[in-house]
């Protein structure tokens, strides 16, 4: 079975801490993708990052950086010097090879402080 | 900027109503998803389509509930009769053939059944 676990419900920061936002899941296959979604207060989710499961390298778009590690099974983010406007909720998703389903985690509200 | 566009946003009706959402996916994607989200469940794929063909919608409460691709620019989703428990936001998300490929999610519809 397929199972994302965001352990952390909510976090708050102060504005310009860095955060980092857990993802652990699990799979049998060997072949897999990895998403984050960002959910702001309007309510769309907007894609962040997808990594398929024979890329470890860590990947860094401006303040955002993603860590990936098949030994430990998670994918974490983390966001440098976090500003008021990355406060959402930040879900990480799961997709086997061959499939179109993606499977979602609880979710993880950040709330970033002036 | 392409984009998945959903109407309508917000819709409040009461118990027994019919309900219909429609989503008009990303031009020259031909995967169509349906999700639920609440906060009880999280987000729950309800139905999916590819190339209008449905191919998955085991999420879907089949008595009342009913997806459609009349044609490809347009994913319907309808509730009949509605419930005071079908209350949630209902994602419509699009994506390219391939599988496990970024769906890219609309702005949702938010219902409320009284």
């Amino acid at each position: 079975a397929q199972k994302v676990t965001q352990a952390q419900t909510e976090i708050s920061v102060v504005e310009k801490e860095d955060v980092t936002l857990d993802c652990v899941y699990e799979t049998r296959d060997t072949t897999y993708y990895l998403f984050w979604y960002k959910q702001p207060p309007s309510g769309e989710l907007v894609f962040l990052i997808r990594r398929n499961s024979f890329d470890e390298q860590n990947e860094i778009s401006g303040r955002y950086s993603w860590n990936f590690q098949k030994s430990t099974s998670s994918f974490n983010f983390t966001i440098t010097a976090s500003q008021v406007v990355d406060s959402a909720v930040y879900f990480c998703a799961l997709s086997a090879y061959n499939t179109d389903k993606l499977i979602f985690g609880t979710g993880t509200r950040l709330q970033v402080f002036p | 900027d392409a984009r998945v566009t959903q109407t309508p946003r917000h819709k409040v009706t009461e118990m027994g109503q019919e309900v219909t959402m429609r989503c008009q996916p990303i031009l020259g994607h031909n995967t169509v998803f349906w999700y639920r989200q609440t906060m009880m469940q999280g987000l729950e794929l309800l139905a999916y389509f590819r190339n209008r063909a449905p191919l998955d919608d085991s999420g879907m409460p089949k008595d009342r509930f009913s997806a459609e691709m009349p044609d490809a620019t347009l994913a319907t989703l309808k509730i009949q009769p509605s419930e005071p428990r079908d209350s949630a936001v209902y994602f419509c998300a699009s994506g390219p053939t391939i599988r496990t490929d970024t769906q890219y999610f609309g702005p949702g519809t938010r219902l409320t059944v009284l």
